[in-house]
């Protein structure tokens, strides 16, 4: 079993849509988690870490549940500017990074 | 915030030439790194861990003589692809965090665009 499953997608949306992406991980113990972005011919670049409590960051909110152990991405108000890569990345114990396959999102005008 | 340099950002190369890629933290040392390589459409593939100071950990299926990893100094990773084939050619990007925080997260570098011909 992978360490971190990952809807590859592809979602397609239109525009103002609200979208979201899950992402499940193994290890119980895992400690940190992340999501990043990642455009055609880029690095990833990280979207925002995932805290317990969860955190929003503008049109985006993170949430983490460790009973179920999978973390979510939720797009509001999709922009054509979002259509990218969604790579979560689980990390277990300091220096292991376990990436998912990444979710293909495109937003449709 | 934390900032990853990669350098070159794009080379092209006959084959049988060896290419060199650095990764730098720019303002926080790293005792680990991490090379990855990308093929098109297909998802990040850990090629290594970096250690500074001892050897790098390969993973399965990665040749460590034919991509050879030094990590000199804290701030400094190098990856060399000897004797660089068509099938070589890929996007190579290093990440690495700083070792103080356990959980901060990765940080990337502007990866490398290699193409052999």
């Amino acid at each position: 079993r992978k360490e971190v499953e990952q809807d590859p997608g592809p979602f397609n949306v239109p525009e103002g849509a609200t979208v979201a992406f899950n992402c499940t991980y193994s290890n119980s113990a895992s400690q940190s988690f992340f999501w990043y972005r990642q455009d055609c011919r880029k690095e990833p670049k990280l979207l925002m870490s995932v805290y317990s409590s969860g955190n929003e960051d503008g049109r985006f909110t993170a949430q983490l549940n460790r009973a179920s152990q999978y973390i979510s991405l939720l797009i509001r108000d999709s922009k054509l500017s979002d259509s990218a890569t969604y790579l979560c990345v689980v990390n277990e114990n300091g220096n292991q990074f376990y990436f998912g396959t990444g979710t293909s999102l495109t937003v449709i005008p | 915030g934390a900032v990853v340099s990669q350098h070159p950002s794009w080379v092209i190369c006959k084959s049988g030439t060896s290419v060199k890629i650095e990764c730098r933290s720019l303002d926080f040392q790293a005792t680990t790194m991490f090379w990855y390589r990308q093929f098109p459409k297909q998802s990040l593939m850990l090629m290594a861990t970096s250690n500074e100071g001892s050897k790098a950990t390969y993973e399965q299926g990665v040749e460590k003589d034919k991509f050879l990893i030094n990590h000199a100094s804290l701030t400094l990773s190098t990856l060399t692809v000897t004797s660089a084939h068509p099938e070589d050619s890929s996007f190579y990007i290093c990440s690495a965090r700083d070792w103080r925080y356990s959980n901060q997260p990765q940080h990337f570098g502007d990866g490398t665009r290699l193409s052999i011909l």
